[in-house]
Formats: C-alpha cells, structure tokens, sequence
C-alpha cells in the first residue's frame, strides 16, 4: 500500500535555530514529490517540486532533498513567519489520480 | 487575480439536508480536484475531473458526487450528509502542463449534526 508519513507531528523552534523536517514514504513508483505550506484558514500553497533522489531545490531559508526513500525540507534560521503546516505529497507513476499527502508538520517558530 | 474560489467559507447542517459547495477558478484550468482534510489523515482525494464532462472518483468517494459541465466550476454534492462528513473540504486546480502546482482554494469547514 502506497504510504507518505511525516514527521515530527510538530515541531517548536525558537527563532534562527535551525532544522528539519522529514517525508518518508512507500510507493510503487514516485513520479513526483511535492512540498506545500499551509498557513492557517487557507489553503495550501506550493512550494517545491522533486523528481529524483539527489535533486534539491532551494528557496529563502528553505531546502527540500530527496532520496529514494524519503524527502527532508531543511529550514535555515527561521523566523516566526515561517510558522506553518508543511505538507509533503507523493505522485505515484501510472496514476491519474493527483497527489498523495502526509499528515503535515506543525511548525512554530517562537521569537 | 488567479484564484480558486470555494463558497461557503463555513457550514452547518443537518443529517439527510441536501448541500452544495460550489469551487470556481479563473485560471482555464482543465485539471479540477476536491479534497478533505482531517486531523492526522492528510488531505484526502474525494473526486478529480480532468475537463469538462470527465470526473472520476479519488481515494474516498462515497456519499459525494460531482459534476463538471463548464470549465471553471466544480462544484460538490452531499446528497444526505451524514455527522462522518463533518470536516474542512479544498477544491484545487492546475493546467495539464504542470502537474506539480496545485492552486487550492480557501476551504469550507463542514459540521453535519
């Protein structure tokens, strides 16, 4: 059965301490993996897109990686508007059907 | 502006009482989407509509419906809503061409009594 699984559940960080966020996940064959943010009463919003293990995309103070078993959005000196649930989503090969989503990580970041 | 629209923004209902929330995007997307979102499950595919006319069911479908006879809107049909339908619901779109960026819309938080 086709998984995503994130973790932490939540994570609290005081602000410019750095780390990472994690995005495992099982599936038959990955055509894409997908980070989104999603701030509170809205929507989520896309952030990265990778294709295969060993790409990285980078933007502000975020970094998405990916392997061939899990993805890490890595967060350099965050501030606290960088405060979100960050969502990872998987898009399987051979499938119509849109994305995959874990669970998300709550992520605060205190001043 | 670009946008995907989802009306209403809150609701409460009834168990059996017939709704509709309407999606609208601005975009000319082909690709259209509805998802729910509870807690600890993720954001889950209700049904996908990949142009006008063609809807096919996502990961949990059952006691939904859609249709999608223009473009732009998409909207979702609980025939007989039930207190297991209580949650917050995102339509989505994106262009055939960038499978990656889904635009979603605000959301509509859902209570079923």
């Amino acid at each position: 059965e086709d998984q995503v699984t994130q973790s932490p559940e939540a994570l609290r960080l005081q602000e410019g301490e750095s780390s990472s966020l994690n995005c495992s996940y099982t599936v038959s064959g990955l055509r894409g993996l997908f980070w989104y943010r999603q701030d509170p009463g809205k929507g989520p919003e896309f952030l990265f897109t990778l294709y295969s293990a060993g790409e990285e995309k980078e933007k502000e103070r975020l970094k998405a990686t990916l392997t061939k078993k899990e993805s890490f959005l890595h967060i350099t000196a965050p501030k606290p508007e960088d405060s979100a649930t960050y969502l990872c989503a998987v898009q399987i090969s051979g499938s119509a059907r849109q994305l995959t989503f874990g669970s998300g990580t709550q992520l605060t970041v205190l001043p | 502006e670009a946008q995907v629209t989802q009306n209403p923004r809150y609701l409460i209902t009834v168990t059996g009482k017939k709704l509709t929330v309407t999606c609208s995007q601005n975009m000319n997307h082909e690709y259209m989407s509805w998802y729910r979102q509870d807690p600890g499950l993720g954001l889950r595919q209700i049904y996908y509509s990949m142009n006008v006319e063609v809807t096919d069911k996502g990961d949990v479908p059952e006691g939904y419906k859609v249709s999608r006879k223009e473009k732009r809107n998409f909207p979702l049909i609980l025939e007989s809503p039930s207190p297991n339908q209580t949650s917050l619901y995102f339509c989505a779109s994106r262009t055939t061409g960038q499978r990656e960026k889904l635009f979603f819309g605000s959301g509509t938080q859902l209570s079923v009594l």
